[in-house]
């Protein structure tokens, strides 16, 4: 089945200093979005990226998609201790079956943790 | 912005017991509800899909008897754990499509924490 995979599982950076987390799936999307999760709550959706190769930006936040449309990155500018939580990218396929939603596989999520 | 109301928050019930969890979609309909369970600093693993108006479909493990999914109408869809165990443990967490999936993405519950002593 679909997998996608996401690295680091936890990172640890000092307020200021940029953060990476990179997803990469075992096939093709039809699109991935991203999620971010705070301590005790619940994902909160952040972007959706369609297109090959496309790039989108929030504020101190940028998400790119692949050009095979396999693997996505976000990445975060100077960070804030309000960052923190986790972030999750999740892949969605398209559904066969005509349904206008089909599932969305998680990532693993990366939690970060900004020292202030 | 769309809401998902995910009831209750927390609940510990008794070994051998049954817990339902009520997600409602507020401000939109939810042809579709996706119900999630996350243990602590793990992925969300899809549990199941229900669909308004027909069974739900189960993910692979999944026991179909023991966790039960109802979606009796657009905006309400339910699962109740049947003679939960402590390994049924677990934050239990629903979502649904948006009302502008390219705007909103998935909206999820707030999440049910389950404790079974």
């Amino acid at each position: 089945g679909q997998q996608v995979m996401q690295i680091p599982q936890y990172q640890h950076v000092q307020e200021g200093e940029d953060f990476t987390t990179y997803c990469n799936s075992s096939t093709t999307l039809s699109n991935i979005q991203w999620y971010k999760q705070r301590p005790g709550g619940h994902p909160v959706f952040l972007i959706q990226l369609v297109k090959s190769g496309e790039v989108k930006k929030q504020k101190r936040l940028t998400f790119q998609f692949g050009e095979a449309k396999k693997n996505s990155s976000l990445h975060i500018t100077a960070t804030q201790t309000t960052d923190v939580g986790t972030y999750f990218c999740a892949g969605r396929r398209s559904n066969a079956g005509g349904t206008s939603y089909g599932k969305l596989t998680f990532g693993q999520g990366t939690i970060l943790t900004v020292h202030p | 912005g769309a809401v998902v109301s995910q009831h209750p928050s927390w609940v510990i019930c008794k070994s051998g017991t049954s817990v339902k969890i009520e997600c409602r979609s507020l401000d939109f309909q939810a042809t579709t509800m996706f119900w999630y369970r996350q243990f602590p600093k793990q992925s969300l693993m899809l549990m199941a899909t229900s669909n308004e108006g027909s069974k739900a479909t189960y993910e692979q493990g999944v026991e179909k008897d023991k966790f039960l999914i109802n979606h009796a109408s657009l905006t309400l869809s339910t699962l109740t754990v049947t003679s939960a165990h402590p390994e049924d443990s677990s934050f239990y967490i629903c979502s649904a499509p948006g009302p502008g999936r390219w705007v909103y993405g998935y909206t999820f519950g707030s999440g049910t924490r389950l404790t079974v002593v």
